[in-house]
Order: structure tokens, then sequence, then C-alpha cells
């Protein structure tokens, strides 16, 4: 089965612009999360799509945004790029069936790279 | 605030020595934890635990936890080079879905030959 991917690798924007990253979860998974990897923040949650509707959502300004399709595939959005948002991108997708642990545990791809300047 | 924290944020060890990493957790309403592992680029799932006192092992690695003291381990027996990255320990908490999940700061592991 292939694992999650995630296009593109690499980005380089400036400040003001806008954009976005897209993620396709492993076979039969339904959701999916996206995180944002910094030095000085770590690992932090950005959302959870499931089944084409937000179930979760951390603390982040509304510049950023996603979406999913029917096929699980997800987009995540940022509008008017800040200097900060430079990080690693992560999404991560898991089955998503209730009752049986092992269905949710989550795999990452392999991220975005996005560099404000 | 659910919050997770890793000790010790690094370690430096030899080839054949064996590590524990912590993690410990404060909670409401915790449903899971999970152990990634992060070389260069994303992290690779390890284990995920929800039963307090069940060891799960995979190779050289093993991973417990334990609910009534809010914590799980990480060990690593007969360490070598390619031990070296960052773990992580991650929570999910409940509520509303399994798919957010909190991090530790993570531990950086490097092993020396």
């Amino acid at each position: 089965k292939a694992g999650v991917t995630q296009t593109p690798r690499y980005l380089i924007k400036t400040r003001g612009q806008q954009v976005t990253l897209s993620c396709s979860p492993i076979s039969g998974h339904r959701s999916v999360s996206w995180y944002q990897q910094t030095p000085g923040q770590g690992l932090q949650f950005l959302f959870e799509y499931f089944s084409e509707t937000q179930r979760n959502k951390g603390n982040f300004p509304g510049r950023f945004s996603g979406r999913q399709f029917s096929n699980s595939r997800s987009e995540m959005n940022v509008s008017t790029l800040e200097l900060g948002d430079s990080a690693l991108y992560l999404c991560a997708s898991r089955q998503g069936l209730a009752g049986e642990h092992s269905y949710n545990e989550q795999f990452f791809g392999p991220g975005t790279r996005l560099t404000v300047l | 605030e659910d919050k997770v924290v890793q000790s010790p944020l690094s370690l430096v060890v030899h080839e054949g020595d064996t590590v524990t990493l912590n993690c410990s957790y404060e909670v409401t309403n915790f449903r899971s934890l999970l152990w990634y592992k992060q070389e260069k680029k994303a992290p690779t799932f390890l284990f995920m635990l929800t039963s307090s006192g069940i060891e799960k092992k995979s190779g050289r690695l093993s991973s417990i936890l334990d609910k009534k003291e809010l914590s799980s381990i990480l060990n690593i027996t007969a360490t070598q080079t390619g031990d070296s990255a960052i773990y992580l320990c991650a929570a999910n908490f409940g509520g509303t879905s399994y798919g957010k999940l909190t991090f530790g700061q993570g531990t950086i592991l490097t092993v020396h030959p």
C-alpha cells in the first residue's frame, strides 16, 4: 500500500502571498489531520477532516483553512503569508473507524517545507 | 489545557547502551498515547498504547503505559547509530475525535559508535 503523499515537497513564497498544499492519504483512510512543525513550537495540530467535514481545529488564525474531497484527499490553504508561517507542514492519515483502536494509528506523509521570504 | 511533557530533552549514549525515554501527560479524557521516531523527515509510527500495563514490543524497542501515573516510557536496548533521531510522544484526548494529537517537545537521541 502506498503511504501518505504530499505535494509539493518544497515551496518558497513571499509575504502576503497565499499557498495551497495537498495531501493524499493511505488508500482506505478517511481521516486527514494537518500539523505545523517549527523548531520553536514543535508539532502543533492545525485541523482534522473526516468524510469531508472539519472535525477538530487547533489554535491557528483564520488564515489557515482546509478542505477534504470525496476521495479523502485534502488540501490546506494559508492566505496572506507571514514570515512566521515558515515551517514543515505535515499531514497524517488514519482509517478513522470507530470502536477499534488500531484503526486510529496516524501515519505521516513526508511533509511540505514552506519558506516565506 | 492538555499537555504532554517529555524527558530528557536530549540524550547522548554509546552503541550498545540501553535508554529509557519518558513521556507524561496532563489529561482531560485521555484515550491513547503514541510514539514516533523522526529522523530527517516525517515522523514514523512506532507504537500506540491504550491500556495500562501492557507492553508493546518491536525488536529492540518496547513501550508501556501507566495510566495511574499518567505516563509512558519507551525503551531501546542495544542501541545502534541508526537509532539516532528525535523521539516524539503524542497523546490523544477524547471528547470529539481521535484525529487530534498533542505532541511533546521530543527527545533528541544521539548514539555514538
